[in-house]
């Protein structure tokens, strides 16, 4: 079966320093996700990326963040100066033309 | 309304029994919505959807219900089994946007 796979599992860095996540959406799809779950909290939305361009994005989804598809494959997240309330897993995911939205394994991102 | 911090409601069932989990959507524009399961350390996993032009939809061992006049809505698990124990998070979307409106989770525990 298909699915969304997502490098790095586990990144430890230091505050101020930049981060790249980074995701392969299943083949077919044509939407690209990222939310993040801070440890015992909800799944928030960050951004959904459509046509090589930004569609959506949610209020946590400042200046520090972009996204990008670099080729035919890879859906990347970067932060640009990662602050301590980043730490988070970061769930990349992809769809098709509908809303029904699949899931990486995630990637732990821990900022000291 | 919110739900942070690390506590989440808990559902204690035997296994073979059947389970009823619910969520209060947030959104009455709201006309899409889907259960996920999350197990410790794994993403977020498709279980059923639900369209708001429908009030159940039956799967494998699934059943949703959806009530959009108390904003409702139940997942419903037939015969219980250990594998089915994790999270399970509702969520909801509309039409024309992409992102995904997380609940807050219920535990599924399940006793053998």
């Amino acid at each position: 079966e298909p699915e969304v796979t997502q490098t790095p599992s586990h990144q430890v860095t230091q505050m101020g320093q930049e981060v790249i996540l980074r995701c392969v959406p299943i083949s077919n799809h044509l939407y690209f996700y990222w939310y993040r779950q801070i440890l015992g909290q909800k799944v928030e939305f960050l951004v959904s990326f459509y046509n090589n361009e930004i569609s959506e994005k949610s209020e946590i989804f400042d200046d520090q963040f972009s996204v990008e598809r670099p080729d035919g494959s890879n859906f990347t997240l970067k932060i640009r100066s990662t602050k301590l309330e980043d730490s988070a897993m970061y769930f990349c995911a992809s769809s098709g033309s509908s809303i029904k939205v699949f899931f990486g394994e995630g990637s732990r991102l821990t900022v000291l | 309304g919110e739900s942070v911090g690390l506590h989440l409601p808990t559902l204690s069932v035997q296994e073979g029994d059947n389970s009823i989990i619910n969520c209060a959507y947030s959104n009455s524009a709201s006309d899409y919505f889907i259960w996920y399961k999350q197990e410790s350390g794994k993403g977020p996993q498709f279980i059923i959807d639900i369209r708001s032009n429908m009030d159940k939809r039956q799967g494998q061992r699934v059943t949703v219900l959806l009530n959009k006049t108390v904003k409702h809505l139940s997942l419903q698990i037939a015969a219980t089994q250990p594998g089915d124990s994790a999270v399970y998070f509702c969520a909801e979307n509309i039409t024309g946007r992409r992102a995904l409106t997380f609940g807050s989770g219920t535990r599924l525990q399940v006793q053998p």
